[in-house]
């Protein structure tokens, strides 16, 4: 079985400031590991995703992701928050069997304050 | 360029009705998923296919529920009949092949049962 954790709901930073999103995953098998953003009345959108290879993710829109192990985590970062960057974000796992289904945190809806 | 649509965007409908929605996977991509939205229970999976296949079905209410690939480009998703719970956003994925991990999602179909 697998499951993700987002540590808050809700969260606001600061135009300029770190952004800082917390995922804890639980899987019973090497998993594979992916962030999703998802804008108002959109559907979700790919941000970057962990497949076993570099521990370190880059993805669009100048986020990126550390995978580790020691710690079961998979935190979405981003050095410098802009006002576009408000919406929800989900954190998802899957096996790594590919195209398994998905099993979603409860998301984090990230605020940017000007 | 390659996108997950559905239609309808938007459906509203009185209780005890039919709803049918559907879903046409990016051509080639022979994974296809159903997932629903709410407040409440954030999102979840309800079924999935593998070249039409259907693979998984366990978060589907099976009383009123059903999900069918009557080709590769076309996936629906039935309520009958449909009840206020029911209430929700329905989002289609596709997926390539095994090796690939990613799921495109569709813009959602946003259901109101009154």
């Amino acid at each position: 079985a697998q499951s993700v954790t987002q540590l808050g709901s809700h969260v606001s930073v600061s135009e300029g400031a770190l952004v800082l999103l917390r995922c804890n995953y639980s899987s019973s098998v090497p998993p594979y590991l992916f962030w999703y953003v998802q804008y108002p009345n959109q559907g979700l959108q790919l941000l970057l995703k962990y497949t076993s290879a570099a521990t370190l993710v880059k993805g669009i829109n100048g986020f990126e992701a550390e995978f580790k192990k020691s710690e079961t985590s998979f935190h979405l970062t981003k050095p410098s928050a802009h006002m576009s960057d408000a919406a929800e974000y989900f954190c998802a796992v899957t096996g790594n069997f590919g195209n398994e289904k998905l099993t979603f945190g409860t998301g984090t809806r990230l605020t940017i304050i000007p | 360029d390659a996108r997950v649509t559905q239609t309808p965007r938007h459906k509203v409908t009185e209780m005890g009705q039919e709803v049918t929605m559907r879903c046409q996977p990016i051509l080639g991509h022979n994974t296809v998923f159903w997932y629903r939205q709410t407040m409440m229970q954030g999102l979840e999976l309800l079924a999935y296919f593998r070249n039409r296949a259907p693979l998984d079905d366990s978060g589907m209410p099976k009383d009123r529920f059903s999900a069918e690939m009557p080709d590769a480009t076309l996936a629906t998703l039935k309520i009958q009949p449909s009840e206020p719970r029911d209430s929700a956003v329905y989002f289609c994925a596709s997926g390539a092949d095994r090796t690939s991990n990613e799921q495109f999602f569709g813009p959602g179909t946003r259901l109101t049962v009154l």
